[in-house]
């Protein structure tokens, strides 16, 4: 899982602004996942992708957006029509073979 | 779509004593059973796994049990330390398509001195 790097560590979003989260691996890895975690709910899927150019909306999609133009990165945009962004944004990788999904250090999103 | 209930949402022992952290589903078609372990503030990190064609599992003080009939399946630690204090999360991957994984909403766990 160390080669999977996500960005910014921490990120601020003011009232109707846009922000984009950065997820890229090394690992070769055909599919990537976006989860929320908030205290006491869990980790939540927002979206997934399995191959380049192609992604699936998980449980919690509404208000974020993201694209997979490459095999090593997808970025998540937290819209603005998403009214309850903070929380902790993780990235997952795995292979299409083997289920083990391995996760990224995460950004913490806040709201000022 | 999937759910899964974990339980207790907090579990305190005492160094050397065991913990058993419980998770039940509802998909019967649930096939893979992953166990996460989660330091405050840092990743999650997979820690033992188990796939529905078998019964248990084991990895030195860890091991994972699956009760497929009665749709649960179950972390054991023995020998706890003060390092495995941190929130364990059980999830279940479903028969739908892809990869897609449920997670149970977490254990803190604390190993008391």
């Amino acid at each position: 899982d160390g080669g999977i790097t996500q960005s910014p560590k921490y990120l601020f979003r003011k009232e109707g602004q846009n922000v984009t989260l950065s997820c890229e691996q090394n690992l070769n890895h055909d599919a990537m996942y976006w989860y929320r975690q908030d205290p006491g709910q869990g980790l939540r899927l927002i979206y997934y992708s399995q191959i380049v150019n192609d992604f699936q909306k998980g449980d919690i999609a509404e208000g974020y957006s993201v694209s997979r133009e490459k095999k090593e990165s997808f970025p998540l945009t937290v819209t603005s029509a998403q009214k309850n962004p903070t929380a902790f944004y993780l990235c997952a990788s795995s292979t299409q073979s083997k289920e083990t999904q391995y996760f990224g250090p995460g950004t913490r999103l806040l709201v000022l | 779509g999937e759910n899964v209930e974990q339980h207790p949402s907090t579990l305190s022992v005492q160094e050397g004593d065991s913990a058993v952290i419980k998770c039940t589903y509802s998909d019967s078609a649930s096939n893979y059973f992953p166990w996460y372990k989660q330091e405050l503030g840092k990743r999650p990190q997979l820690i033992i796994d188990i796939r529905s064609n078998v019964g248990e599992k084991k990895d030195q003080r860890i091991a994972v049990t699956l009760n497929k009939t009665a749709k649960h399946f179950s972390l054991h630690i023995t020998e706890t330390q003060p390092e495995d204090s941190a929130v364990y999360f059980c999830a279940i991957r479903g028969a739908g398509g892809g990869n897609k994984l449920t997670f149970g909403t977490g254990t803190q766990l604390k190993v008391e001195l």
